[in-house]
């Protein structure tokens, strides 16, 4: 069973305000590391795919990291907006994806 | 709109009985996954198809089964039917399997609900 853990499990963010939150894995057999952003009654909506330790992504206001030597990335939201309220998903892969828990994120207008 | 398209979108069943959530990958994908989401819980890997053959098992239960077909949708069966199966079914796909890196998309789920 692979483990892993994203904290913290939920936050409140004040609108415009950055935020941002980690995800552990294994950092041993590593493949990829995805993030998703899964909206309640949605399908989770792929955000980056990182494979490579070091790795910067960016999509708008949201950016991530990758360490895969230490095993964790980091999910960044720049200037938060009620819209980017969800829960962000992130999913290590070998031959299927692992989910952690996810961290719900709320942005107060 | 992801591309990976699954139906029914809804269905609800009585305990014993037996469904199947069908699910069309994106077009070109050849791998297919499927996830159970229960309530209070995690996206749970259930099983993994690549072109027709099953690669990855996770878990999932000996009640279910499910099959890719040669033009590579895929079905998931699940029988006798108890009332803690009730969640959201998620299938997803992708070009190539998980370890390739590449993106893995979800379509909208296939809730059910067992009475």
């Amino acid at each position: 069973i692979l483990n892993v853990e994203q904290s913290p499990q939920s936050l409140h963010v004040q609108e415009g305000d950055s935020t941002n939150f980690t995800c552990s894995f294994p950092s041993s057999n590593f493949y990829a590391l995805h993030w998703y952003r899964w909206e309640t009654a949605k399908s989770p909506e792929a955000l980056f795919v990182m494979t490579l330790n070091g790795d910067e992504k960016k999509k708008g206001r949201i950016s991530a990291t990758l360490n895969t030597k230490e095993g964790y990335s980091y999910l960044y939201i720049k200037g938060s907006q009620p819209e980017d309220s969800a829960t962000y998903l992130c999913a290590f892969s070998d031959y299927k994806l692992s989910f952690g828990a996810g961290t719900t994120v709320t942005v107060r207008a | 709109d992801s591309g990976v398209t699954q139906t029914p979108k809804h269905l609800i069943t009585a305990t014993g009985q037996r469904v199947t959530l069908r699910c069309s990958p994106r077009s070109g994908d050849l791998s297919v996954y499927w996830y159970q989401q229960s309530l209070d819980q995690g996206l749970q890997f259930l099983i993994q198809y690549y072109n027709g053959e099953e690669r990855a098992k996770g878990n999932i239960l000996e009640r279910f089964s499910a099959q890719q077909f040669p033009d590579l949708h895929s079905e998931l069966n699940l029988s006798s039917l108890e009332l803690g199966d009730s969640a959201l079914y998620f299938c997803a796909s992708s070009v190539d399997e998980a370890s390739s890196g590449n993106t893995i998309y979800f379509g909208e789920g296939s809730w059910l609900t067992v009475v």
